[in-house]
């Protein structure tokens, strides 16, 4: 049973435009949300991540989005690249569990030129 | 991929064979895992270590063994494979998990085939 799902599998955006993934937990318990990236044939890697005491995080053309009340959090990559076509995947995890991550599905994203 | 590799690279092995993954790091972290990769579950813990000879089962730790011996490697047996455990596996290091939060490194994964 997956404490973390995520959604859409799978997107493509043309360049320029907003790509949005959308993660939903149940664990109230949860207290970091990471995001990663993945490039085939290669490891993730940290994207961005948030704590529940802000809404919104922004590095750069990406953004999170968190709503606890919801238990949601989103990413959003603005600008969209084709440098920015990759796998993504949310995570959640709790203080002090040994940093065991609950994992989404992910998402692959592709933007086109 | 932060200083860690993991051998073999690619892998193809028989049903019923032993498999051992070895993931080696450079950082001198102390927290390591395995994780395994499969299409539609994202990345599911098998075992962590929180130190030398410290180990614990993830969520998916039934038919693999973890043996810690040194800071810097952690291995991942498959006692008997099953081609169930057809997948990618990747190992990751952390530095401190005083408080959740702590970036995961990942290495660059090892695909598994067992036939």
């Amino acid at each position: 049973q997956q404490q973390v799902k995520q959604s859409p599998q799978s997107l493509i955006v043309q360049k320029g435009g907003i790509s949005i993934i959308n993660c939903a937990y149940e664990n109230t318990a949860f207290d970091y949300f990471p995001w990663y990236q993945q490039f085939p044939g290669k490891g993730p890697a940290l994207l961005i991540a948030i704590r529940p005491d802000v809404s919104e995080k922004k590095e750069g053309r990406f953004t999170i989005s968190f709503n606890k009340s919801a238990k949601q959090f989103s990413l959003h990559i603005m600008d969209s690249q084709p440098g920015d076509s990759a796998t993504y995947f949310c995570a959640a995890s709790i203080s002090n569990s040994w940093g065991k991550f609950q994992f989404g599905a992910g998402t692959q994203v592709v933007v086109t030129p | 991929d932060a200083g860690i590799t993991q051998s073999p690279r690619h892998k193809v092995t028989e049903t019923g064979t032993p498999v051992t993954l070895r993931c080696h790091q450079t950082e001198n972290h102390r927290y390591m895992y395995w994780y395994r990769q499969d299409p539609g579950h994202g990345l599911r813990l098998i075992h962590y270590s929180y130190g030398v000879k410290d180990t614990d089962k993830g969520e998916v730790s039934d038919g693999y063994s973890v043996s810690r011996s040194k800071t810097e490697d952690f291995l991942l047996t498959l006692e008997s494979a099953t081609s169930s455990q057809t997948s990618v596996y990747f190992c990751a290091i952390s530095e401190s998990m005083r408080e959740a939060g702590d970036t995961q490194y990942f290495g660059p994964g090892t695909r598994l085939t067992v036939l």
